[in-house]
């Protein structure tokens, strides 16, 4: 498989338990915001997204969360299951149309 | 069913060939990106082509060359002056609106030797 999980933070949950994977964002004038879901040898797929003029989202079992005060984006995953095992990064996007793409954390889960 | 092919998987060159990579999509998405994946490093951009038969460098063009002659397909080629080509290659679509998703292929996995 793809070794793009290499190097990168990981957060190990509980099977069962709630997840939630933090991301800082560093473009001011970014204005949407993206979950990705990566699994190993795959391609990202989209999860979930915020508008800047929303604080809070919420999807199938998936939360987002959005301070813009500090700049700070979070997923809450419910009830983790091992098909969550993945890697998850947030995407920044403005209007300008910079993308810019966070490295990523691993979620492992535990039996 | 709507989406972004990528072909193929995996490829395997000798240093100093050009290789290209396949990108097709069904979306009529307007914009679309390659994106280059190198392990515990964020998402870094090569070219990206927001309508048909014009296309801008990204962030790291230097060895690589696009085409976008038709809006569904936009082939990447890996040239010989890329120093470093063993990656994974990403492509991605959107419709043209700041507030929307990329939505990616499944990559290709090029190795150079």
């Amino acid at each position: 498989g793809e070794s793009v999980g290499l190097h990168l933070p990981t957060l190990s949950v509980q099977e069962g338990d709630n997840s939630i994977i933090n991301c800082a964002y560093s473009n001011s004038a970014s204005d949407y915001f993206i979950w990705y879901k990566q699994e190993s040898g795959k391609g990202p797929q989209f999860i979930i997204d915020i508008r800047s003029n929303m604080d809070k989202r919420q999807g199938q079992r998936v939360t987002v969360l959005l301070n813009k005060t500090v700049k700070h984006l979070s997923l809450q995953i419910a009830a983790t299951q091992p098909g969550d095992s993945a890697v998850y990064f947030c995407a920044e996007r403005s209007r300008d149309d910079k993308i810019i793409f966070g490295k990523g954390t691993r979620l492992h889960i535990l039996p | 069913d709507g989406g972004i092919t990528q072909s193929p998987k995996y490829l395997f060159r000798k240093e100093g060939q050009n290789v290209t990579l396949s990108c097709e999509q069904n979306l009529n998405h307007d914009a679309m990106y390659w994106y280059r994946q190198d392990p515990g490093q964020g998402l870094r951009l090569i070219y990206y082509s927001q309508i048909v038969n014009d296309f801008q460098k990204g962030d790291i063009a230097e060895g690589y060359s696009v085409s976008r002659e038709k809006k569904e397909s936009f082939p990447l080629t890996v040239t010989s002056a890329q120093k470093n080509p063993t990656a994974f290659y990403l492509c991605a679509s959107s419709i043209a609106a700041y507030n929307s998703p990329l939505h990616f292929g499944n990559g290709t996995r090029l190795t150079v030797t």
